[in-house]
């Protein structure tokens, strides 16, 4: 099983460009995350979603849109870049029945830098 | 909502030295709590958890934990520690999302640990 994987896993933008970062899992999980990672703020959750064809914001939704057409797939969304969405962006999935048992599997990484 | 905090941004040790990397969760009936590792441009990586039972929770690479809940912490140590071992550790809660009643993880601000030989 590949678990969790992410494309690309570096880009660069100019302000006001879009781009489309993919998730993919093997893994059959229902839950999927996007996490945004800043120095010194942790993880902060920008969408999620608890099954195919649902999604959900999180805490820093604003400028990001997300799509989950596919189990397996999870789609994050930047229709027109800003400096501050500069980050390394982590998606993650899990399994429903988990509960609050929330371990979650994390994909390697996106870095994107918006200029 | 359940919220973590990480004191230590940054610990540096000596290799083979003991270490102690503290977190601290805000009070809640039940709370689960995890320690996740991220290896320099890697994603995160589950160290160890805590769900019930034992008040001391062995994880990998010779990493355990001490759930404390009168002190609402979930310190993180390692007896020995070796050069591999630099890297940013986070602290993390499980909570319900208020939403929908989904699960969710809150991160602490990590901490990176550097050894030294």
């Amino acid at each position: 099983n590949a678990g969790v994987t992410q494309t690309p896993k570096f880009r660069v933008l100019k302000t006001g460009q879009s781009m489309t970062l993919l998730c993919a899992q093997d893994m059959n999980h229902e839950y999927m995350y996007w996490y945004r990672q800043d120095p010194g703020m942790g993880l902060r959750l920008i969408h999620y979603s608890v099954g195919e064809g649902t999604t959900a914001k999180g805490e820093v939704p604003d400028g990001y849109n997300v799509s989950r057409l596919k189990k397996q797939n999870f789609l994050l969304g930047l229709e027109s870049a800003a400096p501050s969405q500069t980050s390394v962006y982590f998606c993650a999935s899990k399994k429903t029945t988990s509960g609050l048992n929330n371990e979650q599997f994390f994909g390697p990484g996106t870095r994107l830098t918006v200029l | 909502a359940q919220s973590v905090t990480q004191l230590d941004s940054q610990v540096p040790v000596f290799e083979e030295a003991p270490v102690e990397l503290r977190c601290n969760y805000s009070s809640s009936v039940s709370v689960y709590l995890f320690w996740y590792v991220q290896y320099p441009n890697q994603g995160l990586q589950l160290l160890l958890k805590y769900l019930s039972g034992s008040t001391l929770v062995k994880g990998i690479n010779g990493f355990e934990a001490e759930f404390n809940k009168s002190q609402t912490s979930f310190h993180l140590r390692k007896p020995s520690v070796h050069i591999s071992d630099t890297a940013e550790y986070f602290c993390a809660v499980s909570d319900v999302w208020p939403v929908d009643s989904s699960y969710k993880l809150i991160f602490g601000s990590g901490t990176r640990l550097l050894v030294r030989p």
